[in-house]
């Protein structure tokens, strides 16, 4: 597609139950990455795929936290047993690589628990 | 540890003039800088960016600088609009860090009509 897609655009779980988080990047684009973004802060880096190099996970915040990249396209981000702190919006973004910039994002997911 | 930061949480500047939203880095090894707009319920959006063996660069209405002797990156905007509200985003990338894209805490700029 023309841009970064992911869905579902908004999520409501209850506390403890799995989710699952999708990310179509732009075609050709050799990297992706899943940031999550709370209210009002920042970005905070959660994994980072580049080729078929082994993912940088030193983001994610915890081992409910998973994230893989099948046939270097579409990319799933799991959440187990969920918890009121993972409450964010969920982006993910893809691009060539390195400084060949094009950092395109998603409009990320809205993830409520409750 | 490493880190991407801006001086100022919040910006409020009036329609028509310029605004200057400053950002502070550590990591003396990137040598990329990207600075992004992130307008609400969307995922931020590519504005300019610099490498670092630049030290200034132009686009439409905005400008980007880069200081690499104290770390210090801006991003100006020239003539603001209301459409210019949003939040902005400085980022770096450190080529020894298999170029990953890190991000700073971003800066809400607000234009008064």
């Amino acid at each position: 597609g023309a841009g970064v897609s992911q869905s579902p655009s908004n999520k409501v779980t209850e506390k403890g139950k799995d989710v699952e988080l999708r990310c179509d990047p732009i075609s050709g684009h050799t990297a992706l990455y899943w940031y999550r973004q709370s209210l009002g802060q920042g970005l905070e880096f959660l994994i980072y795929f580049q080729g078929n190099s082994a993912p940088d996970k030193s983001g994610l915040p915890s081992d409910r936290f998973s994230a893989e990249r099948t046939g270097g396209s579409v990319s799933t981000l799991t959440i187990q047993r969920t918890q009121q702190e993972d409450s964010a919006v969920y982006l993910c973004a893809s691009s060539l690589g390195g400084e060949f910039g094009g950092y395109t994002f998603g409009s990320g997911t809205r993830l409520t628990v409750v | 540890g490493e880190s991407v930061g801006l001086h100022l949480p919040t910006l409020s500047v009036q329609e028509g003039d310029n605004s200057i939203i400053n950002c502070a880095y550590s990591n003396s090894a990137s040598d990329y800088f990207i600075w992004y707009k992130q307008e609400s319920g969307k995922g931020p959006q590519f504005i300019i960016d610099i490498r670092s063996n630049m030290d200034k660069r132009q686009g439409q209405r905005v400008t980007v600088l880069l200081n690499k002797t104290v770390k210090h990156l801006s991003l100006q905007i020239a003539a603001t609009q209301p459409g210019d509200s949003a939040v902005y985003f400085c980022a770096e990338i450190d080529p020894g860090a298999n170029s990953k894209l890190t991000f700073g805490k971003g800066i809400t700029l607000s234009v008064r009509p």
